[in-house]
């Protein structure tokens, strides 16, 4: 399997401008998770979805951010307006259901994603 | 608010020594995770501790959770340089191996 692929790996915006990352978990996963990385904050979690249904969003910051997930092998997060606070790594997580695994979940490579 | 506290932060080790990086955290859990990240990478799974008492080792790492405490320890034997790099863990309140807490971290430099 390739593993949870995330896209783009880099990403440079200007302020105000729309921001979308994108995410293709591992097939067979039924949850995914959006993660934010900042030195300031950690590692946070954002969302998380389970057979594509939005569970827990109350890791988002602000309006300005929103997740989809249409379907089984691809979920997007968007930024808009986007805000040089916002620069942070991005990493999308997959796993199995709770009981059919080992409870892992197994990280992207991230998006770096720089607002100026 | 639940609370992960890891320590140390930081973390300068010989190779060939031992040390061990604790995790706090401040409520009920039966589950915890240690994963790893290099610098500029994606965060690896090292361990999933399911139970109170579990100890899982890996090469010259070993994890160990005490739920009582609400305590787990990475505990490092023999160093080696490869072994550089920041160490989470990661606590699972809600039992559903879902809505995890990351600690802040401790970043593990291994010089020879």
């Amino acid at each position: 399997d390739a593993g949870v692929i995330q896209s783009p790996r880099h990403e440079v915006t200007e302020m105000g401008q729309e921001v979308t990352l994108r995410c293709k978990p591992i097939s067979g996963h039924d949850y995914l998770f959006w993660y934010r990385q900042t030195m300031m904050r950690g590692l946070e979690l954002l969302i998380y979805f389970n057979n594509n249904v939005p569970i827990d969003d109350s890791g988002m910051p602000e309006d300005r951010f929103s997740a989809k997930m249409p379907n089984a092998s691809f979920s997007t997060l968007k930024i808009q307006p986007s805000e040089p606070r916002d620069s942070a790594v991005y990493f999308c997580a997959s796993s199995l259901p709770p009981g059919y695994g080992n409870y892992e979940q197994y990280f992207g490579p991230g998006t770096r994603l720089t607002v100026t | 608010e639940l609370k992960v506290e890891q320590n140390p932060l930081f973390l300068s080790m010989q190779e060939g020594k031992n040390y061990t990086i604790y995790c706090n955290y401040s409520t009920t859990s039966d589950r915890l995770y240690w994963y790893r990240q290099d610098p500029g990478k994606s965060l690896e799974s090292l361990f999933v501790l399911l139970s109170n008492g579990a100890v899982k080792q890996e090469g010259r790492l070993m994890a160990s959770l005490d739920t009582k405490a609400r305590l787990s320890t990475l505990h490092i034997t023999a160093a080696v340089h490869d072994l550089s790099a920041t160490y989470f863990c990661a606590v699972d309140p809600t039992g559903t191996a879902s809505k995890l807490t990351f600690g802040t971290g401790t970043r593990l430099q291994v010089t020879l």
